[in-house]
């Protein structure tokens, strides 16, 4: 079992661009979560989908954030026109049910310059 | 809205000395508890839950954590630190009423010395 599988590892991204990162969650769990780690900072909540469902969105800025997990593929998360304030790691965990401890992927660091 | 504190922002300890890392939580349901470790550039890893039943939880790596419902904490623990311990831990909470979400402490960052 290969585990939570991000990519990339490191986004670079010019001021304007759009980053595109990808999550693909264990085998077997269907609740997928992202979250964000500024610098010295904790893990903030983004968004927890399920699939083809967004279950809970209250932690992703309203605008140029986006998430979606569809039935076939990996979850996206979609940031357009990123700005500087957007360079941080990205991290998405799995579980397979709401009790459960996550699996966490390795995470995608974006570096906007 | 739930909530996670860490008070300390960092804990040092001597290899083989007892080391707890300290966790309280908000009050509102029944929570479901986590503590997770994080090693540099890497994603976190769990280590422990409390769900329900015994108020002292065993975990990877020799690590408890014991539940503390008067004093809504939830302190991780080891008897015997390693300096292979030395990371970033974090405390996460999730309610049962609530579809899954965990919210996450600010972390706590254990140094063991040799």
């Amino acid at each position: 079992n290969a585990g939570v599988m991000q990519n990339p590892r490191h986004l670079v991204r010019r001021r304007g661009q759009e980053a595109r990162l990808r999550c693909s969650p264990m085998k077997g769990h269907s609740h997928v979560y992202w979250y964000r780690q500024l610098p010295e900072e904790g893990l903030k909540f983004m968004v927890y989908l399920q699939k083809e469902n967004i279950i809970d969105e209250s932690g992703m800025p309203k605008e140029r954030f986006s998430a979606e997990f569809p039935k076939e593929g990996p979850s996206i998360l979609r940031i357009q026109q990123v700005v500087r304030g957007d360079s941080a790691a990205y991290f998405c965990a799995s579980s397979p049910g709401q009790g459960d401890g996550y699996t966490f992927g390795s995470g995608t660091r974006l570096t906007v310059v | 809205a739930q909530s996670v504190a860490q008070p300390e922002d960092q804990v040092n300890v001597a290899e083989g000395n007892p080391l707890t890392v300290k966790c309280t939580y908000s009050v509102s349901g029944n929570p479901y508890l986590f503590w997770y470790v994080q090693y540099p550039n890497r994603g976190l890893q769990f280590l422990l839950k409390y769900i329900t039943g015994d108020n002292l939880v065993k975990g990877s790596y020799g690590f408890e954590a014991e539940f503390n419902k008067s004093q809504t904490s939830f302190h991780l623990k080891k008897p015997s630190a390693l300096v292979s311990d030395s990371a970033l831990y974090f405390c996460a909470v999730r309610y049962n009423t609530n579809a899954g979400k965990s919210t996450f402490g600010d972390g706590t960052t254990l140094t063991v010395k040799p």
